[in-house]
């Protein structure tokens, strides 16, 4: 059983760049996130997902975008890319208590 | 707006020397408490949920407990190889009640 499977696992971006974080996970969840996490900040909710079709915004939505037209997948789509996007970013699934995250995808603008 | 706050940033403990994290909530109505453990470089990993204020979780070393305020994991004995970074998150029946809100998570180092 796979999980959450994030692709790629590293990646460095130039800045106005454009780029899709890839995530799919295998078991049958509704409910799918996208997180980034930056040093002594802790998770900081991007997007997230009620099921295929239902999208809405977190706390930090700027600059990304999302899709979600199976249940399997929730790809985030980095449109230009900034300095600022410099981050680790954490997929998680989940159906009614425990979340599972993905190995995560460490991202660098410059 | 949900807030969890968790206390100390950072903590280091030697070999055998129990000792308690906290994470302090505001929710206008808990669904869930969770505690996760997070190693460098990969994704949390999933350890406790709790629901009402009085219930207690075990797992090997580990105990969370909560209250109508807050979470305490309780680490008995730890071992080096409980050094990870500690995660709190609530989710609220209010709102988009599927989310999950975050703290910043305590760094545990047990010396040896």
């Amino acid at each position: 059983n796979a999980g959450v499977t994030q692709t790629p696992k590293f990646r460095i971006l130039k800045i106005g760049q454009s780029m899709t974080l890839q995530c799919t996970q295998d078991m049958n969840h509704n409910y799918m996130y996208w997180y980034r996490q930056d040093p002594g900040m802790g998770l900081k909710l991007i997007y997230y997902s009620v099921g295929a079709g239902i999208t809405d915004k977190g706390e930090v939505p700027n600059g990304y975008n999302v899709s979600r037209s199976t249940t399997e997948d929730f790809p985030l789509r980095l449109e230009l890319a900034a300095p600022s996007q410099t981050s680790v970013y954490f997929c998680a699934s989940r159906m009614n208590t425990e979340a599972f995250f993905g190995q995560g995808t460490r991202l660098t603008v410059v | 707006e949900d807030q969890v706050t968790q206390s100390p940033e950072a903590l280091r403990l030697q070999e055998g020397e129990s000792s308690s994290l906290n994470c302090s909530y505001t929710v206008s109505g808990l669904r869930g408490l969770f505690w996760y453990r997070q190693d460098p470089g990969k994704g949390p990993e999933f350890l406790f949920t709790l629901y009402s204020a009085g219930e207690e979780k075990e797992k090997e070393r580990l105990k969370a407990t909560l209250t109508k305020k807050e979470s305490f994991l309780h680490i008995t004995a730890p071992k080096p190889e409980d050094s990870a970074t500690y995660l709190c998150a609530v989710q609220s029946w209010s709102g988009a009640n599927s989310k999950l809100t975050f703290g910043k998570g305590i760094t545990l180092s047990v010396r040896p």
